[in-house]
């Protein structure tokens, strides 16, 4: 059984803030490592999509890292603003090629005006 | 943007009932997965759909459950005989790939069982 593990659970910060969360993975059996951003009562919204070690992606304020040696991939949110206020989720394609996804539990970010 | 619909928003039904949950994929993609979140646990895998047949299933997904592509667009999950726990919110994906792209999320159906 694959477990991902995120940190910190929840983070409060201020408007202007920069932040980031860990989210962390067997490095065996590694097929991808999805972000995901939550907001309540709508629809996970896709992120990155994160395959290669050492990989580093970027949307506008938000930023990922990946090594999947060591097994951990840091989500970054450059000068956060209260609309960046949601759940960050991150989940491992592993094990299997069928697109499987195994989740972390979340971070719940709120960004206090 | 091309999105993935699920109806109904939310679903109350009594314990011994039978369920059908619906979505709509993206019209372009060919992998399907339901996912489920308990109230206070971690969005879990329930099931992948390829070429009308299941790609994979977890030990969640037994004789109780069963998935089907009835038409060109609709893709459903049943559940017989619910029971308490199956309460949920209960989330359909699609992908054009299984890995390297996104999977796209439709916006959950929530279900009690009474």
């Amino acid at each position: 059984i694959l477990n991902v593990e995120q940190s910190p659970q929840s983070l409060h910060v201020q408007e202007g803030d920069s932040t980031n969360f860990t989210c962390s993975f067997p490095s065996s059996n590694f097929y991808a490592l999805h972000w995901y951003r939550w907001e309540t009562a709508k629809s996970p919204e896709a992120l990155f999509v994160m395959t290669l070690n050492g990989d580093e992606k970027k949307k506008g304020r938000i930023s990922a890292t990946l090594n999947t040696k060591e097994g951990y991939s840091y989500l970054y949110i450059k000068g956060s603003q209260p609309e960046d206020s949601a759940t960050y989720l991150c989940a491992l394609a592993g094990g299997t090629s069928y697109g499987k996804l195994t989740f972390g539990q979340g971070t719940i970010l709120t960004v206090h005006p | 943007e091309p999105e993935v619909t699920q109806t109904p928003s939310h679903q109350v039904t009594q314990m011994g009932q039978e369920v059908i949950l619906r979505c709509v994929p993206i019209s372009n993609h060919l992998y399907f997965y339901w996912y489920r979140q308990i109230l206070g646990q971690k969005v879990e895998f329930l099931v992948s759909f390829y070429n009308n047949e299941i790609s994979e299933k977890s030990e969640i997904f037994d004789d109780q459950f069963s998935v089907e592509r009835p038409d060109g667009s609709n893709f459903t999950l049943k559940i017989r005989s619910t029971k308490l726990e199956d309460s949920a919110m209960y989330f359909c994906a699609s992908s054009t790939v299984p890995i390297g792209q996104p999977q796209h999320f439709g916006d959950g159906t929530r279900l009690s069982i009474l």
